[in-house]
């Protein structure tokens, strides 16, 4: 009973470096969601994925790359990490459009220096 | 632009009454409702979902409800107790994409 998983759980960076954040799930769900949370501002959307093969932008898209690989994964691009990226970011899967409720990862803790 | 404001960053009571938490929208019609936990350091987790055509909704302990004329949901936990400290989230969405937008969240404590 994974559910969401998703890796790193914690990782520092330097500005300017790259780096991926990986998300899986194994409960057959259509939509994937990636989130940030800071403190004071709740969980903005970054982007979401309505199915395989499709990606669309969230609330707080820029400095942000995301691919959904396959049913399963969704990961979330950093090409030029900066300061104010750090963040927890949280990914979340859905059975269904709108209606459906969220399945959260535990999430994976970003600093960039 | 939009804009789902929850009533306080923080609301404290004591064990065995019952807790309200507000989640206020603008600019926005959700067709759906939804209110999560999250407890520290952990994802948050879904507790119920409520529609724009539902007046209330009830789980065990819990109550939601939802009044698209005042653009408000209200969230109850009756005889709470110390376990149901936590961070609340309201989250919206319209009903045919994923655009969910969630607010900022009240810290609940219940003291015993």
């Amino acid at each position: 009973n994974a559910g969401v998983t998703q890796t790193p759980k914690f990782q520092v960076l330097k500005t300017g470096q790259s780096m991926t954040l990986q998300c899986a799930q194994d409960m057959n769900h259509n939509s994937m969601y990636w989130y940030r949370q800071d403190p004071g501002m709740g969980l903005r959307l970054i982007y979401y994925s309505a199915s395989e093969g499709t990606t669309d932008k969230g609330e707080v898209p820029n400095g942000y790359n995301v691919s959904r690989l396959n049913k399963r994964e969704f990961s979330l691009r950093l090409e030029s990490a900066a300061p104010s990226q750090t963040s927890v970011y949280f990914c979340a899967s859905s059975p269904r459009r709108g209606s459906g409720e969220l399945f959260f990862g535990e999430g994976s803790r970003l600093t960039v220096l | 632009s939009q804009k789902i404001e929850q009533n306080s960053e923080a609301l404290n009571i004591q064990e065995g009454k019952t807790a309200t938490l507000t989640c206020n929208y603008t600019n926005y019609s959700p067709a759906y409702l939804q209110w999560y936990r999250q407890d520290p350091g952990r994802g948050p987790v879904f507790l119920l979902l409520i529609r724009e055509n539902e007046k209330e909704k009830r789980k065990e302990r819990l109550k939601v409800t939802f009044d698209t004329t005042l653009k408000q949901s209200l969230f109850h936990i009756t005889a709470s107790q110390p376990a149901d400290s936590a961070t609340y989230l309201c989250a919206l969405s319209p009903s045919n994409n994923n655009d969910m937008r969630f607010g900022a969240g009240t810290r609940l404590t219940v003291k015993p």
